[in-house]
C-alpha cells in the first residue's frame, strides 16, 4: 500500500476555498486516491475517491495530475462546520489483503470564522 | 438504517481486567475492521475479518483478540487490560466486490480508559 504525505495542519476563513495536497509517489497502477473526513469525536466518513483528472460531487473535489504523484482535495467556501480532519488513502479497491486501509496522520482543518 | 453501531460508547477499566466490545452492522458487509486511534497517531489497524467465522491480524494486535461468529457483529476482546491501550477504537465494515470501491463505514467509537 502506498505511503501517503499531507500537511498536518491548515488554517483558512469562512467562505474561502481550501486545498490539501497530498503526496503518493510510489502509487500503484490499480490503486484510487480516497479521501475521509473525521470530526472531533466521529468516525471517518467516506468524502470522495477518483483515479485520474478530476472527479466532483456535492462535498468535494478531487484533482489527480497525470502522473497521479500527488492529489488535491478542494473544499469550495468552506464554513466553520468544515473544521475537522482529513485523510488521505492510497489503495486498490478491489480486495487485495482484505481491503486494508492505511491511515496516516491526516491534515487537520481549522475553520475560523 | 443504522449502518456501524459500536457498544459501549464509553468505559473505564482498571489494569488486568477485561472486556469485549462488539460491533454491529446492518448493511450485509463481508469485510470488517477493528481501529484504534490515538492522539496524533491517526487509525491503526488492530485485526480485521474478511467473512464469517475468519480474522486476521493488522498492524497493531498485540493484547487483542477478535472473534466473528456471525456476519454482521464483529468483536475485540482485552484479556488484561493495560493503559496502553487507552485509545478511541473504531470499527468499520465495506462490502465486497468492486461496486463497493473499498469505502469503509465506520462507527462512532469506543473511548476506553485504562487506569
Amino acid at each position: 500500500l502506498a505511503k501517503t504525505t499531507q500537511p498536518i495542519s491548515m488554517d483558512s476563513y469562512e467562505g474561502q476555498e481550501v486545498n490539501i495536497t497530498c503526496s503518493h509517489n510510489n502509487i500503484a497502477t490499480n490503486d484510487y486516491i480516497t479521501w475521509y473526513q473525521q470530526f472531533p469525536s466521529q468516525g471517518p466518513r467516506f468524502i470522495i475517491q477518483g483515479y485520474k483528472t478530476k472527479v466532483t460531487n456535492e462535498v468535494a473535489s478531487l484533482f489527480i495530475p497525470a502522473d497521479r504523484k500527488s492529489s488535491t482535495l478542494s473544499l469550495p467556501r468552506v464554513s466553520l462546520s468544515d473544521t475537522a480532519v482529513y485523510y488521505c488513502l492510497v489503495g486498490p479497491t478491489f480486495y487485495n489483503q482484505g481491503g486494508k486501509l492505511i491511515f496516516g496522520q491526516g491534515t487537520e482543518l481549522s475553520v475560523k470564522p | 438504517n443504522a449502518g456501524v453501531t459500536q457498544t459501549p460508547k464509553f468505559r473505564v477499566l482498571k489494569t488486568g481486567q477485561s472486556m469485549t466490545l462488539l460491533c454491529a452492522q446492518d448493511m450485509n458487509h463481508e469485510y470488517m475492521y477493528w481501529y484504534r486511534q490515538d492522539p496524533g497517531m491517526g487509525l491503526r489497524l488492530i485485526h480485521y475479518s474478511v467473512g464469517e467465522g475468519t480474522t486476521a491480524k493488522g498492524e497493531v494486535p498485540d493484547g487483542y483478540n477478535v472473534s466473528r461468529l456471525k456476519k454482521q457483529n464483529f468483536l475485540l476482546g482485552l484479556e488484561s487490560a493495560a493503559p496502553s491501550q487507552t485509545s478511541v477504537y473504531f470499527c468499520a465494515s465495506t462490502a465486497q466486490g468492486s461496486t463497493s470501491k473499498n469505502i469503509q463505514y465506520f462507527g462512532a467509537g469506543t473511548r476506553l480508559s485504562v487506569l
